[in-house]
């Protein structure tokens, strides 16, 4: 099993930047995803391999990885990016994905 | 258009059964791992399976072996999870997603909405 921690909430002014953190334990050896998610719908991938962006997902998202912390940043955040974000890694060893408990990232 | 969608969710007593489905389009279904993600109603996101592109190879949360077990049907594009003696704390929306390519690891990048199941006396 591994171990994926993620602060519950986080608030951003319109504009800002927010910077979403992932911790485990080295995670910086692994592949680190993020997705995005909107209440009452499913999951998108806003982030692969820890920086690489999927086509049609704005180049304000960017993300990095290293030693226990992966971070899924938003630049001039927009009130459409109000979702829930959870980072997701596989395990080799086991061939199992796990995902963090998610953030809630609120613009106000 | 890519699309999963799911389907076979309901209600069912505790110790029952129940099997899902997950249709496939719009893409060459064999050249991708398939996988259930499922999430408790305003929880978070949980990786409960996955299945190799040949069905050969599959893989699941510790809790949920030898209770589920994940299939799919290259000829007729779909997946499937049956579960056997449901527990309470199966009960959640399941989705269907598409792994990026034949390997185990890496993202999610297509998912269905979702087939809830409630396991309720």
């Amino acid at each position: 099993s591994y171990v994926l921690t993620q602060p519950p909430s986080l608030t951003v002014a319109p504009g800002q930047t927010a910077r979403v953190p992932c911790g485990g334990h080295d995670i910086g050896r692994k592949s680190v995803q993020w997705y995005q998610q909107k209440p009452g719908q499913a999951p998108v991938a806003v982030m692969y391999d820890d920086s690489d962006r999927p086509s049609g997902i704005p180049d304000r998202f960017s993300g990095s990885n290293s030693g226990n912390t992966a971070t899924l940043t938003i630049t001039r955040v927009e009130v459409g990016d109000e979702a829930d974000y959870y980072c997701q890694v596989w395990e080799r060893s086991s061939d199992n994905h796990f995902f963090g408990p998610g953030t809630k990232v609120t613009v106000l | 258009e890519v699309q999963l969608v799911e389907s076979g969710g309901g209600v069912v007593q505790p110790g029952g059964s129940l099997t899902l489905s997950c249709a496939a389009s719009g893409f060459s279904f064999d050249d991708y791992t398939l996988h259930w993600v499922r999430q408790v109603p305003g929880g978070g996101l949980e990786w409960v399976a996955l299945v190799s592109w040949d069905g050969i190879f599959a893989y699941y949360l510790e809790s949920v072996k030898g209770r589920f077990t994940i299939s799919r049907d290259n000829h007729k594009n779909s997946l499937y999870l049956q579960m056997k003696s449901l527990r309470t704390d199966d009960t959640a929306l399941f989705y269907c997603a598409r792994g990026r390519s034949t390997s185990s690891s890496g993202a999610f990048d297509v998912w269905g909405q979702g087939t809830m199941v409630i396991v309720s006396s």
